[in-house]
């Protein structure tokens, strides 16, 4: 089974400061791994996205994702954030052979003071 | 806007109750797929659907039901309703199978 671990529930930060959420998974097989954003009231937005290839990832918004196999890692980084970017996190991983389901991890909530 | 689209985007009803949400996925996106999102248990798959088959069952309760229409449409019937199904749930769709899902605005259920 495919699981997900997010390290931080809650950050809170200044504008400009950077930005680094934790997420490993647990799973024993190649992966697709994501990270999706939902903004207060709003549905789940695909920020970026791995499947193959360079492990370092860059999305929208400013944003980037470094793959560790070896960590079994996929953090989020941001070097400067902006009041905006103030929503909830979410890391998902999709086992290629457990089908397409995605398994989220728990979320982190980021808080961006102005 | 994904392209996803989930109606009703509220519901409010009372336990012991019946009802549908309905998603239409992306233009050309083959499968389907049901989340709930929770306070307690966060964002769980439901079921998963693909051009008409169900491919993928997650922790859908017995009480929770889906289908995939031909003209690819979904809906998911929830029917005796308890004051812990209350939630949020997205549908999401793609291409196919192992590719990029994509998110709907999801159906806000209270179950009062």
């Amino acid at each position: 089974a495919q699981s997900v671990s997010q390290h931080n529930h809650h950050v809170i930060l200044s504008e400009a400061a950077s930005l680094e959420l934790g997420c490993n998974y647990s799973y024993g097989g190649t992966v697709n791994l994501f990270w999706y954003v939902q903004y207060p009231g709003q549905h789940l937005q695909l920020l970026l996205k791995y499947f193959s290839g360079d492990p370092l990832v860059k999305g929208i918004k400013g944003f980037e994702a470094e793959f560790i196999k070896s960590k079994f890692s996929f953090n989020l980084r941001k070097p400067s954030v902006q009041w905006s970017d103030t929503a909830e996190y979410f890391c998902a991983v999709n086992g290629r052979a457990a089908g397409n389901k995605l398994t989220f991890g728990g979320g982190t909530r980021v808080l961006v003071k102005p | 806007d994904s392209g996803v689209t989930q109606t009703p985007k509220h519901l409010i009803t009372a336990t012991g109750q019946r009802v549908t949400l309905r998603c239409s996925p992306r233009s050309g996106d083959l499968s389907v797929y049901w989340y709930q999102q929770s306070l307690d248990q966060g964002l769980q798959f439901l079921i998963q659907y693909y051009n008409g088959e169900e491919r993928a069952k997650g922790n859908i309760l017995e009480r929770f039901s889906a289908q995939q229409f031909p003209d690819l449409h979904s809906e998911l019937n929830l029917s005796s309703l308890e004051l812990g199904d209350s939630a949020l749930y997205f549908c999401a769709s793609s291409v196919r199978l192992e590719e990029t899902q994509y998110f709907g605005p999801g159906t806000r259920l209270l179950v009062l």
